[in-house]
């Protein structure tokens, strides 16, 4: 274990639904990711807070969420999905001092989106 | 754009033998570098960090980096079925960011 747990492990929604991945993580960083894992393509960051604020989104649909109440708390919320945002979202978080940047990963959530 | 490659492989190595992933990178001005290994259905898992040119060793897992050809290599000596996953490179691409690789599938046989 890692010290970043993911809730739920999986998760099927369609594509009018709601629904938000929750992130914890208990290993005292400041800094916490959303990643997007897609099959034959590398992992793909969407969204970076670093102590409490956003620091970068990247170009994200609206559809996707994140919020991001204290350091150790990390949530993506989910609405109007389509069937191309099925993947595996993983939560990391790490340190940011200077040049220490090792990310550590929770377990990810698989989503389908039917 | 900010690139990261990597071999997909899948390469196969047996048993015992020394495995080899390489990998480039497009950001002179990265400064942070890591593998991570990441099994079927699993999420990531760091396995080494280097920052500074030359070798790192940590058990059967060296760290190679060359800064001026903007290169990082890891290899696995001894080479164990477990060893077998996806070889993931990370490097710095931005305040508190990693781009990563698409990663290198290695295949140990007994």
């Amino acid at each position: 274990e890692t010290g970043v747990t993911q809730t739920p492990r999986h998760l099927v929604m369609g594509m009018t639904n709601k629904k938000s991945l929750k992130c914890e993580q208990h290993l005292g960083h400041n800094a916490m990711y959303w990643y997007k894992q897609s099959a034959k393509k590398p992992l793909e960051l969407m969204f970076v807070y670093s102590l409490e604020e956003r620091v970068e989104n990247n170009s994200v649909p609206s559809r996707f969420s994140p919020e991001c109440p204290n350091s150790s708390h990390l949530f993506l919320h989910l609405h109007t999905l389509q069937p191309e945002d099925s993947a595996l979202y993983l939560c990391a978080s790490s340190q940011v001092l200077a040049g220490d940047y090792e990310q550590y990963f929770g377990p990810g959530t698989r989503l389908t989106v039917t | 754009q900010k690139e990261v490659e990597q071999n997909s492989g899948p390469l196969s190595v047996p048993e015992g033998a020394i495995a080899s992933l390489n990998c480039t990178y497009s950001d002179r001005g990265s400064q942070s570098f890591f593998w991570y290994r990441q099994y079927s259905g699993k999420s990531p898992e760091l396995i080494m960090s280097i920052y500074s040119n030359g070798d790192k060793e940590d058990g059967r897992f060296t760290a190679q980096l060359n800064k001026a050809s903007q290169y990082v290599s890891l290899l696995i000596r001894d080479s164990q079925p477990s060893d077998s996953a996806t070889y993931l490179c990370a490097v710095t691409s931005g305040y508190s960011t990693l781009t990563f690789g698409k990663g290198t599938m290695l295949l140990v046989s007994p």
